[in-house]
């Protein structure tokens, strides 16, 4: 499986923009992006996913580099219940079983 | 709401008495998997079923073992559990593998179970 690099941690304030960066330069043409995130004493869970295009959802962005090599996840406005550890994870053709990575502990100050 | 469910959230057993943990799910998917996941540590992935086809990861341990009687139910069991075991065990589910019935498919996990091995 192609490999996905993240910062151990990172922390943001409550309320201003996190951009979580992903760097994936083994990304094969059938891999696509996902993003799981795990609260606390919780069960990982979807967040987004992409494969070329830039995505949103109510949660999130998604900003994927034109050559694919890297991707951002982006939450507008961190909130509290927004600490957690965010899983950058590759799935070829988008379906294969999930394979976690060490993922990127983000803090959020009040 | 349909979800996933583990029971029970805590169990703690002894050192080389064989333990079940349960998983049940009320979202009719065809795929479940058990996760393993030590303190601090990411999920590893130990198996995964679609719909009784069985599937081992290389590296999984023989000691474990997993049955799924029917579409709702799975369990992990591990024969005899070592110190190394105690971990959290995830159970999740997706609709479908593959993209069989087309579009991504989502995983859903359980809570967990914390197992502590005295």
């Amino acid at each position: 499986d192609a490999k996905t690099t993240q910062p151990n941690s990172m922390e943001s304030n409550e309320e201003e923009p996190v951009h979580l960066p992903c760097n994936h330069s083994t990304i094969s043409g059938t891999d696509y992006i996902h993003w799981y995130r795990q609260l606390p004493s919780q069960g990982p869970e979807y967040v987004i996913h992409g494969l070329t295009s830039n995505v949103n959802n109510r949660m999130a962005s998604l900003a994927i580099a034109e050559d694919r090599k890297s991707s951002t996840l982006i939450l507008h406005r961190a909130t509290l219940r927004d600490a957690a550890v965010y899983y950058c994870i590759l799935r070829d053709r988008g379906n294969t079983p999930l394979v976690f990575g060490k993922g990127t502990r983000l803090s959020v100050i009040a | 709401d349909a979800m996933v469910i583990q029971n029970p959230r805590y169990q703690v057993t002894q050192f080389g008495k064989p333990v079940t943990l349960s998983c049940s799910q009320t979202l009719n998917h065809n795929v479940m998997y058990w996760y393993q996941q030590k303190s601090s540590q990411a999920p590893k992935l130990l198996f995964h079923y679609y719909d009784k086809d069985f599937n081992n990861e290389a590296d999984t341990p023989d000691n474990f073992q997993s049955r799924r009687p029917n579409t709702s139910f799975c369990f992990l069991d591990i024969r005899s559990p070592g110190l190394g075991d105690a971990a959290m065990y995830l159970c999740a589910t997706s609709r479908d593998l593959y993209g069989l019935a087309g579009g991504i498919e989502e995983q859903f996990f359980g809570p967990g179970t914390r197992l502590t091995v005295l």
